[in-house]
C-alpha cells in the first residue's frame, strides 16, 4: 500500500494569515492526489484534485500544487469558516490511501 | 442534484453482522465506480473497499478483506456494503462515496456503527 504522511497534524494561525501543508507519498504518485475538507459532524468535502486543480465553487484561496512524491496544499488568506481538518489522498492505486489528517484552528 | 443517503447503521455485538445501504439519487448511478471509507471516533479517513460501475470488479481493504462484501444493484441506485464477523476495531462512521476520475465529488452523509457487547 501506498503511503500518503502529512505534516503538521495540527496547526494554530490566525485569521488572515497563509497556511501550508505538506502530503509525501512514499512512491510515485504522479500528479494522483486530492486534498479534502472535513468539518467536525460533517463529510469530507473535495477541495483540489489532480494535485492542483481547484473543484467547482471552492473558494480561490484554496491551491494546491506538487507531483511525484511531494505535495503541498495552500490557503493563502486563512478565514473563519477554514476551521476544519484537512486530507490528501493518494488514487495512483487501490487502496486509495489518505494521510492521517492537519487540523487547524484559529490562534 | 447528487444525493448519496446511507442507512443501516447502528449496534451490533462483536462477531455479528450488519448491511449498510447508500441510496443514490440525481446521477445515472450505473456509469459510475462507488467507494465505502469509515472514519473511527475521533480518528482519521480509512479506505474500505470499492466496486466498478456494473459491479463486475471489486477490491477490499486488508482490514476487511474476507468479512465484508461490497455490491450493488444499479436497478434500485442503491450501494451495499455487507459486514460480517464485526469487531471492536470496525466501529466508525461509514461514508459512501461516487468516483469521479479518483476523486470522491459526492459523499453521504454517513452512518454509524458501533460494535459493543
Amino acid at each position: 500500500d501506498i503511503q500518503m504522511t502529512q505534516s503538521p497534524s495540527s496547526l494554530s494561525a490566525s485569521v488572515g494569515d497563509r497556511v501550508t501543508i505538506t502530503c509525501q507519498a512514499s512512491q510515485d504518485i504522479s500528479n494522483y492526489l486530492n486534498w479534502y475538507q472535513q468539518k467536525p459532524g460533517k463529510a469530507p468535502k473535495l477541495l483540489i484534485y489532480d494535485a492542483s486543480n481547484l473543484e467547482t465553487g471552492v473558494p480561490s484561496r484554496f491551491s494546491g500544487s506538487g507531483s511525484g512524491t511531494d505535495f503541498t496544499f495552500t490557503i493563502s488568506s486563512l478565514q473563519p469558516e477554514d476551521i476544519a481538518t484537512y486530507y490528501c489522498q493518494q488514487y495512483d492505486n487501490l487502496p486509495r490511501t489518505f494521510g492521517q489528517g492537519t487540523k487547524v484552528e484559529i490562534k | 442534484e447528487v444525493q448519496l443517503v446511507e442507512s443501516g447503521g447502528g449496534l451490533v455485538q462483536p462477531g455479528g453482522s450488519l448491511r449498510l445501504s447508500c441510496a443514490a439519487s440525481g446521477f445515472t448511478f450505473s456509469s459510475y465506480a462507488m467507494h465505502w471509507v469509515r472514519q473511527a471516533p475521533g480518528k482519521g479517513l480509512e479506505y474500505v473497499s470499492a466496486i466498478s460501475s456494473n459491479g463486475g470488479s471489486t477490491y477490499y481493504a486488508n482490514s476487511v478483506k474476507g468479512r465484508f462484501t461490497i455490491s450493488r444493484d444499479n436497478s434500485k441506485n442503491t450501494l451495499y456494503l455487507q459486514m460480517g464477523s464485526l469487531r471492536a476495531e470496525d466501529m466508525a462512521v461509514y461514508y459512501c462515496a461516487r468516483e469521479r476520475s479518483g476523486s470522491y465529488g459526492n459523499w453521504g452523509q454517513g452512518t454509524l456503527v458501533t460494535v459493543s457487547s
